[in-house]
């Protein structure tokens, strides 16, 4: 497809377990980004991806949280031990260089509930 | 760090009316700036950039002009339509670091 492709689109989950969370970036694009976004607020950035290379990983909330790009397209965002907190859409966007102040392209997020 | 702040939504107009959705920012240097809109269900699309003092970026009947001065990026547009409902985002990003968004305004436009 033309965009960027998120899947699972909703995923439900009990408090304990682990979850992975699938992006599939438009073609080509160079940069990968991965954010959550709380009900009612925009975006935060989780983690920044050149290519294969992680290069910040600044935003995510805690060691449960790791995301990778091994072969420098797509990528997974996995939550271990999931807490009721981590409930969230989260969002993936690609952009096509390396410069970040580039227009960003988002995927429909996946919706993550804990229960 | 760097910040943005946008209008407290909801923002509910009737058709044809003008819109005004203010943004500004707090940033070191002369970051790009964006307006992200969001349709229920759907992901964040590009509307609207700026990349540098006084550029005006604009879309779909949308305006935004980059003010330095002011630190502001206000989209506006003359007369909205029910189809504009959503919920709009201001974000900024710096050469070399990560967009950064504000929390977002809901716009309803009631027929």
């Amino acid at each position: 497809g033309a965009g960027v492709s998120q899947s699972p689109r909703y995923k439900v989950a009990k408090r304990g377990q682990d979850v992975a969370l699938r992006c599939d970036p438009i073609s080509g694009h160079v940069s990968l980004f991965w954010y959550q976004q709380a009900l009612g607020q925009g975006p935060e950035f989780l983690t920044y991806f050149q290519n294969e290379a992680q290069l910040d990983k600044s935003g995510l909330p805690s060691d449960r949280f790791f995301a990778e790009r091994p072969e420098g397209s797509v990528s997974t965002l996995k939550i271990q031990r999931t807490q009721q907190e981590d409930s969230a859409v989260y969002l993936c966007a690609s952009s096509l260089g390396r410069i970040s102040n580039q227009p960003q392209h988002f995927g429909d997020g996946t919706r993550l509930s804990i229960l | 760090g760097d910040s943005v702040t946008q209008m407290e939504g909801p923002v509910t107009l009737s058709e044809e009316a003008f819109l005004t959705i203010n943004c500004t920012y707090t940033a070191t240097g002369y970051p790009s700036l964006f307006w992200y809109v969001q349709y229920p269900g759907e992901g964040l699309q590009l509307l609207l950039k700026a990349t540098k003092a006084d550029d005006k970026g604009s879309n779909k009947g949308f305006e935004a002009t980059y003010r330095k001065e002011t630190t502001s990026f206000h989209l506006e547009k003359g007369s909205v339509q029910v189809s504009d409902s959503a919920v709009y985002f201001c974000a900024l990003t710096n050469y070399g670091q990560n967009f950064v968004f504000g929390p977002g305004t809901r716009l309803s436009v009631l027929p």
